[in-house]
């Protein structure tokens, strides 16, 4: 059954600073791979979405990296500011029949000025 | 924008009441889901249907039971509320697996039974 662990679960860094989270799944059989924030007491909103034949995807200053083949998914954020801080979720789909996603349980970053 | 609108943002009801939680979608989406957060548990799946009156058991359906009649539209009924399924509670849809499509959620409801 696929797992998703994300480590780690906070982080607090300055502002200005470029940071990785990182993601890790077990059932490499995956189609794809999405990031996720939340703000507190908020829905989810959606990041980025990397197809299995992607090795990166990019938006503005965020890129999300997939490693298939070791379990792997990393977050950069480059030049990190306060309104950054909130938790970032990663979620790999149950198998690769079925569409339900499972999601880690997130890192929260928090990002001071 | 793709939305996904949840018909409450905070509901409190009475532990024994049947509650219904409503989710709609906009985008001809035909997967649908229904999760619940908790901290130190993360989203954990309920329920979701992947086409008009059919409908798949999640991880954690105990207590739970959903209702799909139109495309657009999943609802989410608590039978019998009980104090244990206090959460928030997210709604999200996707096009259907081959599209490889992401999920789009809703802004969530938070239940409080007491």
């Amino acid at each position: 059954k696929q797992e998703v662990t994300q480590i780690p679960a906070a982080l607090s860094v300055p502002e200005g600073e470029n940071l990785v989270l990182n993601c890790s799944f077990t059932d490499s059989a995956i189609y794809n791979l999405q990031w996720f924030r939340q703000d507190p007491g908020k829905g989810l909103t959606s990041l980025l979405l990397i197809q299995s034949s992607q090795r990166e995807q990019t938006s503005g200053r965020l890129n999300a990296s997939l490693d298939k083949s070791s379990g792997r998914s990393t977050l950069y954020i480059a030049a990190s500011q306060p309104g950054d801080s909130a938790t970032y979720l990663c979620a790999a789909p149950a198998n690769q029949a079925g569409t339900a996603l499972i999601f880690g349980k997130g890192t929260t970053l928090s990002v001071s000025s | 924008d793709v939305k996904v609108t949840q018909s409450s943002r905070y509901l409190v009801k009475r532990t024994g009441e049947k509650v219904f939680l409503e989710c709609v979608q906009d985008m001809d989406h035909e997967n649908m889901f229904w999760y619940r957060q908790d901290p130190g548990l993360g989203l954990r799946l309920i329920y979701f249907s992947y086409d008009v009156k059919m409908k798949e058991k999640g991880d954690i359906p105990e207590g739970y039971s959903v209702s799909r009649e139109k495309k657009e539209r999943f609802s989410l009924i608590l039978e019998s509320a009980s104090t244990n399924q206090t959460s928030m509670y997210l709604c999200a849809s996707t096009k259907p697996f081959r599209a490889n499509y992401g999920y789009t959620f809703g802004s969530g409801t938070r239940l409080t039974v007491v």
